[in-house]
């Protein structure tokens, strides 16, 4: 139980274009879902925290105009990456709270290269 | 939030228990802890959750003094697949974020 799925699990794109990624909550219901980002050799970080139905709330720092968060069902939360720049190029991670247990589990991730 | 502590790397050999402690000084009464589990280039697994003494699963346990202001990750008889970062987190409930820390790696040695 409590999995995550990502989708693409990769994706490579040119720079000026968007790129949109999935993240779902394939046997539960999800009304918070995270997003995350990770550099090589890093940790994650934070970049936003998505409710079902309401506006995302940014981390500082993150810009809500370029990383555009939607969540629009209790399964369903997506990223898109509005004009992609090289520097963007990271690991892109998602979580998802399982209320019961105040748990978050986490999808396995999107690998974004911007040439 | 209250700030982890953990070691950046241990090394094991294949067979042994693998003790990895936290320390959380500051943590609140409503706060939990998470261990995840990291390979490289995948999302982080969910290892176990506690709030106090101690938590038992499948493939760890979680121990928990009665201050909390530490806790300690046991994977028993390790083996080469369980080389990968390991992170703790404290979670306050109802706030629902985490922060994650450099988390230790932990290298299984044949």
């Amino acid at each position: 139980g409590a999995v995550v799925s990502q989708h693409p699990s990769w994706v490579i794109c040119k720079s000026g274009t968007s790129v949109k990624i999935e993240c779902r909550s394939l046997d539960f219901q999800a009304t918070t879902m995270f997003w995350y980002r990770q550099f090589p050799k890093q940790s994650l970080m934070l970049m936003a925290t998505s409710n079902e139905g309401s506006k995302a709330t940014y981390e500082q720092g993150v810009e809500k105009d370029k990383f555009l968060i939607n969540h629009a069902s209790l399964t369903l939360s997506t990223l898109t990456v509005t004009s992609a720049h090289p520097e963007d190029s990271s690991f892109y991670i998602c979580s998802a709270r399982y209320s019961s247990t105040d748990t978050q589990y986490f999808g396995p991730g999107t690998r974004l290269t911007v040439l | 939030l209250a700030k982890t502590t953990q070691p950046i790397s241990m090394d094991s050999y294949e067979g042994q228990e693998v003790n990895i402690t936290c320390s959380h000084n500051n943590i609140a009464t409503n706060d939990y802890i998470t261990w995840y589990q990291q390979f490289p280039s995948q999302g982080p697994r969910f290892i176990i959750q506690g709030y106090k003494t101690k938590v038992t699963n499948e493939v760890a346990s979680l121990f928990i003094p009665a201050d909390r202001k530490s806790s300690t990750l046991s994977l028993p008889r390790v083996s080469l697949s369980d080389t990968a970062v390991y992170y703790c987190l404290v979670g306050e409930a109802g706030s629902y974020q985490l922060t994650f820390g450099k988390g230790t790696k932990l290298s299984v040695i044949p």
